[in-house]
């Protein structure tokens, strides 16, 4: 199972962009690269997903480089209410692993005015 | 539509007490998942059901943990009889398919004295 490294902790202010990278060096070809988000006392929730390349939706982009060791989550112009853990998740797109998620310690973004 | 419900929200009991957390996840999500996340450690998984069969239950710790989604809707973990090492936030998720993202309650905060 292919495990991630992200950063610890990371400090931003409000509307600024925000890039948050993860290594995950032994990602296997099942596997989707996949961003939650966790505000305290609320369980994780799915930002978005890819495979390869850039996925963009309302909220965040992903960007994934050819070799998908690594990929980034963008969250443009932050406010406070982004303050949140943020997990990079690695999984298997076969049918009976799609939702084994393998969390590690996230990455703990705090915003400020 | 509503989200996954979990119940109670907080549970505090003795060493050796029985404990039964509930689960509903969001109608029509086939699959249901436990994880689970004890002090100072990354949230783990426990198991995954399809409809009322259990998947994947490769993550449950020991005997002493017992889930049942009878019906296939809502779902129910059992701990019996808790030890101390079994505090911790206890979440529940679900999703549509098994490549969806998953939905995931805001957890119950077990506390085992």
């Amino acid at each position: 199972l292919a495990k991630t490294t992200q950063p610890i902790s990371m400090d931003s202010y409000e509307g600024q962009e925000v890039n948050i990278t993860c290594s995950h060096n032994n990602i296997a070809t099942n596997d989707y690269i996949t961003w939650y988000q966790q505000f305290p006392s609320q369980g994780p929730r799915f930002i978005i997903q890819g495979y390869k390349t850039k996925v963009t939706n309302e909220v965040a982009s992903l960007f994934i480089p050819a070799d998908r060791k690594s990929s980034t989550l963008s969250l443009p112009r932050v406010s406070l209410s982004d303050t949140a853990v943020y997990y990079c998740l690695v999984g298997d797109m076969r049918r009976n692993q799609g939702g084994k998620l393998i969390f590690g310690q996230g990455t703990e973004l705090s915003v400020k005015p | 539509e509503a989200g996954v419900t979990q119940f109670p929200s907080h549970s505090v009991i003795e060493k050796g007490q029985t404990v039964t957390l509930r689960c509903d996840p969001i109608s029509g999500h086939d699959n249901l998942y436990w994880y689970r996340r004890v002090m100072g450690k990354e949230i783990k998984f426990l198991l995954h059901f399809v409809k009322e069969s259990k998947q994947d239950e490769s993550g449950m710790p020991n005997n002493r943990f017992l889930a049942e989604r009878t019906g296939g809707t809502y779902s129910t973990l059992k701990v019996q009889p808790a030890e101390l090492e079994d505090s911790g936030v206890y979440f529940c998720a679900s999703s549509h398919r098994w490549d969806s993202p998953l939905h995931f309650g805001n957890g119950t905060r077990l506390t085992v004295t």
